[in-house]
């Protein structure tokens, strides 16, 4: 079944650790997204692809990087983790001509950094 | 000018009732539109799409396009607690794509 998985599902960890959340999806979408989301608020786009080895920066500043090396990867990583990091990271993806199909969310990463 | 607008609520209607969400948007060549569904600690889902004016049923969703007016709405048909969550309004212009901050819906038994 056509899907996007994130893993972990929960994570705390300490601060100043290196981390990396992991994104990959099976539909074949070029297009991929991260969200940083906290409780009851707005999501924020932090990073997005829209292919093999292009990676933008989004709306919202973060100190995190993406790499996108295979169609169906797009990790995010943290380098050195603090406790401002805590938040729900979700990753989404959609079709070549974006918009018209609309965005399928992962389930998300809840990250707490202590 | 946020791109989306939405109320954030709470809106809460009795179980059974028609509960009606709204969404404006400010970029008048928006092509593509959109309605999550985002239960509370989990990512949104997909609900419903429209792409032009008019109304587009499916079950109890009705989702309803005036892009004169620059607005889509979102109703609910015999509304059911399980319905109670975060309604997030979408729009899309080619490679843009904007959510609103959602609505919270509150469907009491």
């Amino acid at each position: 079944e056509a899907d996007i998985y994130q893993t972990p599902r929960y994570l705390v960890i300490g601060t100043g650790k290196k981390i990396t959340l992991e994104c990959s999806q099976t539909m074949g979408h070029d297009k991929m997204y991260w969200y940083q989301q906290d409780p009851g608020m707005e999501l924020h786009l932090i990073h997005y692809s829209y292919g093999v080895n292009s990676t933008e920066k989004g709306d919202l500043s973060s100190e995190s990087t993406v790499s996108r090396i295979r169609t169906e990867h797009f990790p995010l990583t943290l380098e050195s983790a603090r406790p401002s990091h805590t938040s729900q990271y979700l990753c989404a993806s959609s079709e070549e001509r974006g918009g018209n199909y609309g965005y399928t969310f992962g389930s998300g990463t809840r990250l707490t950094v202590v | 000018q946020k791109e989306v607008e939405q109320n954030s609520g709470p809106l809460s209607v009795p179980e059974g009732a028609i509960a009606s969400l709204n969404c404006t948007y400010s970029d008048r060549v928006s092509q593509s539109f959109f309605w999550y569904r985002q239960y509370s600690g989990k990512s949104p889902e997909l609900i419903m799409s429209i792409y032009s004016n008019g109304d587009k049923e499916d079950g109890r969703f009705t989702a309803q396009l005036n892009k004169a007016s620059q607005y889509v709405s979102l109703l609910i048909r015999d509304s059911q607690p399980s319905d109670s969550a975060t309604y997030l309004c979408a729009v899309s212009n080619f490679n843009k794509f904007y959510f609103g901050s959602g609505t919270k819906l509150n469907v009491k038994p």
